[in-house]
């Protein structure tokens, strides 16, 4: 059969459109979220953070919400480019141990 | 600053083999982290190093094992290379005021 994690999840866009990208943490005690954009042939890049105390937070074009009521976390990317394709990982890290829980990921393609 | 630097980029073994990873950090980070990425799967911890002269097992420490040379550098050395750590391995860095992991580009190795 097949195994869990071979493919992953893909949100097709077109650009100029918004693009939200959603992930389901684990644990409840988690209190630190963080999201990654993973290009082709390189390491995650950090883009935006959020403490478990707050609901939502934005940075440039990206939006992250926290709904811990339902273990929920979004990304949302406003005016989406060509450039934002690429694999976007959620990660949650508890006790402020330093260690992350990584997401699958999503797959991000933007069509011109 | 470089940031984080990793080598060799790529690498081809033959089972049985060894080989050390090397990763360095340039930004007085305390903590750093060795993660293996498979295909469409997050990112999986090996081992960690909370602070120069300590190391602990992650997720899958199996088969790995670590050096904290310095503050600045953290190897990943293979005894004994298996098919099955055929992967993509991520060197990451943290400072210890922030929970954010600043990650490397990443060494890909196959084993034959």
């Amino acid at each position: 059969g097949e195994s869990v994690g071979l493919h992953l999840p893909t949100l097709s866009v077109q650009e100029g459109d918004n693009s939200i990208i959603n992930c389901a943490y684990s644990n409840s005690a988690s209190d630190y979220f963080i999201w990654y954009k993973q290009e082709s042939g390189k390491g995650p890049q950090f883009i935006i953070d959020i403490r478990s105390n707050m609901d939502k937070r934005q940075g440039q074009r990206v939006t992250v919400l926290l709904n811990k009521t339902v273990k929920h976390l979004s990304l949302q990317i406003a005016a989406t480019q060509p450039g934002d394709s690429a694999v976007y990982f959620c990660a949650e890290s508890y006790n402020q141990g330093g260690k992350l829980i990584f997401g699958q990921g999503t797959e991000l393609s933007v069509k011109p | 600053n470089a940031g984080v630097t990793q080598t060799p980029k790529f690498q081809v073994l033959k089972t049985g083999q060894s080989m050390t990873l090397q990763c360095a950090q340039d930004m007085n980070h305390n903590s750093m982290y060795w993660y293996r990425q498979d295909p469409g799967m997050g990112l999986r911890l090996i081992y960690y190093s909370a602070s120069e002269g300590t190391t602990d097992k992650g997720e899958v420490p199996n088969g790995y094992n670590v050096s904290r040379l310095n503050k600045r550098e953290f190897s990943l050395r293979l005894e004994s290379a298996a098919p099955s750590q055929t992967s993509v391995y991520f060197c990451a860095s943290r400072w210890t005021g922030s929970e954010t992991q600043y990650f490397g580009p990443g060494t890909r190795l196959l084993v034959l």
